[in-house]
């Protein structure tokens, strides 16, 4: 069965500097990833995906995402990081028929 | 655009009681999804549909009910609600399938007291 980890609870970053989240993945077969964003009483917002190709994926806001399959990790980042992008960050993987999510990852960027 | 709305926003109700939330979208996606969050479980599906009148568990199913006569709208019910069941849930839909980008709604938070 497919699974995703997001070993860190929170990140912490100023304003300015580059940012990470991390995601992990456990899937049989070709993955499909996806990073989506929560703000405070919203639903989910679509990010970026990747399904096969090129191993940096650019999405919304100026995040992108890079894939690596040895590692099977899939990291979210943006080089410079505004207090606007404080959020909460869910990174999942298509299996059988459902798309699984991590725990989430709340971001906070500070001035 | 309306895109995809979810009613009520918040709703509180005791245990044992019936308990419907409603989900309607407006960009005819073939699919429609039910989650639940949680904190430290993230969004677990609950149920999904393909199309109206095809419906499929997810991955907590449950004490849960869901009909889609209509491709618009996708009603989540709680026949007898339980404590466990206080959630924040999201409708979600996609045009094609699980593998294409998801729209949310805003979600219901329920609290069953």
């Amino acid at each position: 069965a497919q699974s995703v980890a997001q070993p860190e609870d929170q990140v912490n970053v100023a304003e300015g500097n580059p940012l990470t989240v991390k995601c992990t993945y456990s899937v049989s077969g070709n993955p499909y990833l996806f990073w989506y964003v929560q703000y405070p009483n919203r639903g989910l917002q679509f990010l970026l995906k990747y399904i096969t190709g090129d191993n940096l994926v650019k999405g919304s806001y100026g995040f992108e995402a890079e894939f690596n399959k040895s590692q099977t990790s899939f990291h979210l980042k943006k080089p410079s990081a505004l207090v606007s992008d404080s959020a909460l960050y869910f990174c999942a993987v298509s299996g059988f028929q459902k798309l699984v999510f991590g725990t989430g990852t709340r971001l906070l960027v500070s001035p | 655009d309306a895109g995809i709305t979810q009613s009520p926003r918040y709703k509180i109700t005791e245990t044992g009681r019936q308990v419907t939330l409603m989900c309607h979208q407006t960009w005819s996606h073939s699919y429609m999804f039910w989650y639940r969050q949680d904190l430290g479980h993230g969004l677990r599906l609950i149920y999904y549909s393909a199309a109206a009148d095809i419906t499929d568990k997810g991955e907590v199913p449950d004490g849960y009910v869901v009909s889609r006569s209509k491709t618009e709208n996708f009603p989540l019910t709680l026949e007898s609600a339980t404590r466990s069941q206080t959630s924040v849930y999201f409708c979600a839909s996609s045009n094609r399938g699980i593998n294409q980008p998801q729209h949310f709604g805003d979600g219901t938070r329920l609290s069953i007291l």
